[in-house]
């Protein structure tokens, strides 16, 4: 299996649900992203993880918790989230620092729908 | 901040047509630039990559060039046909590696 990998694909939960979103990337890139993407909206940058450390955290609430365990697996937690927090959740991977910025790869996304 | 604008933000134009998007940045201090396409829920694919020290990229009917001093980039898709019917973003990385996007162009083509 190659590129990005997201898991599920899609997920419905209610307000109190904990559900977890993963994404592993077998590009043997550095650095992994979080991105939520929202109707009309532009796409919003979550998180950012490179070598593991968490490097950006763009103002996101608390009821998103991310994890790196390395370098090829990221999981997004989610729990007691709002209705507005429905949308398209796409995981990207890259280069990231020192070796230069480089090309960015997205996977599929998973579409949460919180009720 | 960098920020990145792209117009038009739609496009609707018959088959056939030579079309050309437009994404301009605000710091021309990048590392490249990317552009990708974006179908209906689904994620992004990547289009091209231009490095910051090139001028132009191209594969198949696509053609992206790179004008750092203007902040400008622009797409160039010839021969446009209805699989073509997507969304199209570009980003821009500069010092801190994380790209910038812009909103898109929404683009449709009619048969």
């Amino acid at each position: 299996e190659t590129g990005v990998t997201q898991t599920p694909r899609h997920l419905v939960m209610g307000m109190t649900n904990k559900k977890s979103l993963k994404c592993e990337q077998h590009l043997g890139h550095n650095a992994m992203y979080w991105y939520k993407q929202s109707a009309k909206k532009p796409l919003e940058l979550m998180f950012v993880y490179n070598f593991k450390e968490q490097t950006e955290n763009n103002s996101v609430p608390s009821r998103f918790s991310p994890e790196c365990p390395n370098s090829s697996h990221l999981f997004l937690h989610l729990h007691t989230l709002q209705p507005e927090d429905s949308a398209l959740y796409l995981c990207a991977s890259s280069q990231g620092p020192g070796q230069g910025a480089g090309e960015l790869f997205f996977g599929e996304g998973s579409r949460l729908t919180v009720l | 901040k960098q920020e990145v604008t792209q117009i038009p933000a739609a496009l609707s134009v018959p088959e056939g047509e030579n079309l050309v998007l437009n994404c301009s940045f605000t710091d021309s201090a990048i590392y490249n630039l990317q552009w990708f396409r974006q179908d209906p829920g689904k994620g992004l694919t990547s289009l091209l990559l231009i490095q910051s020290s090139q001028r132009e990229q191209t594969s198949g009917r696509l053609n992206a060039s790179l004008d750092k001093s203007s902040g400008r980039s622009t797409l160039y898709i010839a021969a446009s046909q209805p699989g073509d019917s997507a969304t199209y973003l570009c980003a821009a990385s500069g010092g801190s590696y994380i790209p910038t996007f812009g909103r898109g162009t929404s683009l449709i083509v009619h048969p």
